[in-house]
């Protein structure tokens, strides 16, 4: 069973204060991905990654960075977080050369910017 | 700008009826099609899938109806029970894109 976990389920930040939230997948995928979820906006995609140190911008990766030095975590930074970035972000893993197959999702982490 | 349209928003079912939800793309590259299903407090999983070869794929009570010709696609949920309360998202891939499109979502509410 694949599992995807995030560090946090809940975070409260205060608006310039540098954000890391964190993903883990123990199912060795090769492709991760971060995503923010909006009311009426659906899924966005922030930042993709298909291997260790490989990047690329999905839709919305203005104000946000991402590391990827394992296989199996992918972390999404916040630099200096603004009220606009709060939202539920999600992780998510797929298998290489698949990355429309089955995308499987942690539990998402809610952040608050004050 | 929005590559997948979903509708409604929002959709209030009485316990054995059936849900519909729909989804419309323009970009005619895509060639994949999945629907995803959220539950409070949970991420999406994925719950059907349709290629654009086929204009049907039925999975228990579940059931995506495709369109190519229209270029919609929708999801049917017979039977309707209060446990498919949730939210649920189409998406849209295409060959060479790193990513899935998603639509909006719809909250679904069955009532008992």
């Amino acid at each position: 069973d694949v599992k995807v976990t995030q560090s946090s389920r809940y975070l409260v930040k205060r608006t310039g204060e540098k954000v890391f939230l964190e993903c883990v997948q123990d199912m060795d995928h090769e492709n991760m991905f971060w995503y923010r979820q909006d009311p009426g906006l659906g899924l966005r995609l922030i930042y993709f990654s298909y291997d260790v140190k490989m990047k690329e911008k999905g839709d919305i990766p203005e104000g946000y960075s991402v590391s990827r030095e394992k296989k199996e975590r992918f972390s999404l930074i916040l630099e200096s977080a603004s009220t606009n970035q709060t939202s539920m972000y999600l992780c998510a893993s797929s298998l290489q050369g698949r990355p429309q197959e089955t995308q499987y999702f942690g539990p998402g982490t809610r952040l608050l910017v004050l | 700008q929005q590559q997948v349209k979903q509708s409604p928003q929002s959709l209030i079912v009485q316990k054995g009826g059936i849900s519909i939800i729909n989804c419309a793309y323009e970009n005619t590259a895509f060639d994949y099609f999945p629907w995803y299903q959220q539950f409070p407090g949970k991420g999406p999983a994925l719950l059907i899938a349709i290629r654009p070869d086929v204009s049907e794929k039925k999975e228990g009570r579940f059931t995506i109806s495709f369109n190519k010709s229209a270029k919609q696609f929708s999801l049917h949920i017979m039977d309707s029970q209060p446990g498919d309360s949730a939210t649920y998202f189409c998406a849209a891939y295409r060959a060479g894109a790193n990513n899935l499109f998603f639509g909006t979502g719809t909250r679904l509410t069955v009532i008992p």
